[in-house]
């Protein structure tokens, strides 16, 4: 089975700080990971991915993520927040070679103070 | 531009009432998904389809069925819609690749009085 944990239900942060959102998973295979961002009475927009490669991606908006496989966790990060990017987050997890739906975490609201 | 249309995005129904959401893709995916969306509780898989008239159960199926009679519509069907089914109900699509990410509509709200 495929699970994804995001512990913190929000975070705070001032505007041009950098900011973290945690995500963690477990998986029986090989994780493909993504986070995706909501905003208010939206639906869900991707973000970015991992499948393979290099551990640190790249982005939509700035954004990145660190892929820690000893660790089973896929924080987004950004190193100057916006305003703009106050929304809801999720971390999803497809194993590699299993069921062909995403698992999502519950989802943590980022709150960018001006 | 990639796009997945939900029909509605605001529902009133009443206890009782068989409701159907409708979603429609256009990108060609293989694969077509319902999820439900409560605080707390992130998105939930409902029911997904990997090919026309082919379905499995999510996570929570209980109390809902699908029908893909054609490859880029996928429809949510409650039979008989209770209290506890008011939700955000969020489409999605994506191609058979494991690698690829899904594509969202912009959602359903229901609420059921």
């Amino acid at each position: 089975a495929q699970s994804v944990a995001q512990p913190e239900d929000q975070v705070n942060v001032a505007e041009g700080n950098p900011l973290t959102v945690k995500c963690t998973y477990s998986v029986s295979g090989n994780p493909y990971l993504f986070w995706y961002v909501q905003y208010p009475n939206r639906g869900l927009q991707f973000l970015l991915k991992y499948i393979t490669g290099d551990n640190l991606v790249k982005g939509s908006y700035g954004f990145e993520a660190e892929f820690n496989k000893s660790q089973t966790s896929f924080h987004l990060k950004k190193p100057s927040a916006l305003v703009s990017d106050s929304a809801l987050y999720f971390c999803a997890v497809r194993e590699g070679t299993g069921r062909r739906a995403l698992t999502f975490g519950s989802g943590t609201r980022l709150q960018v103070q001006p | 531009d990639v796009k997945v249309t939900q029909s509605s995005r605001y529902l009133v129904k009443r206890t009782g009432e068989k409701v159907f959401l409708e979603c429609v893709q256009d990108m060609d995916h293989e694969n077509m998904f319902w999820y439900r969306q409560d605080p707390g509780l992130g998105l939930r898989l409902i029911y997904f389809s990997y090919d026309v008239k082919m379905k499995e159960k999510g996570d929570i199926p209980e109390g809902y069925s699908v029908s893909r009679e054609k490859k880029e519509r996928f429809s949510l069907i409650l039979e008989s819609a209770s209290t506890n089914q008011t939700s955000m109900y969020l489409c999605a699509s994506s191609t058979l690749f494991g690698t690829t990410e899904a594509f969202f509509g912009q959602g359903t709200r229901l609420t059921v009085v």
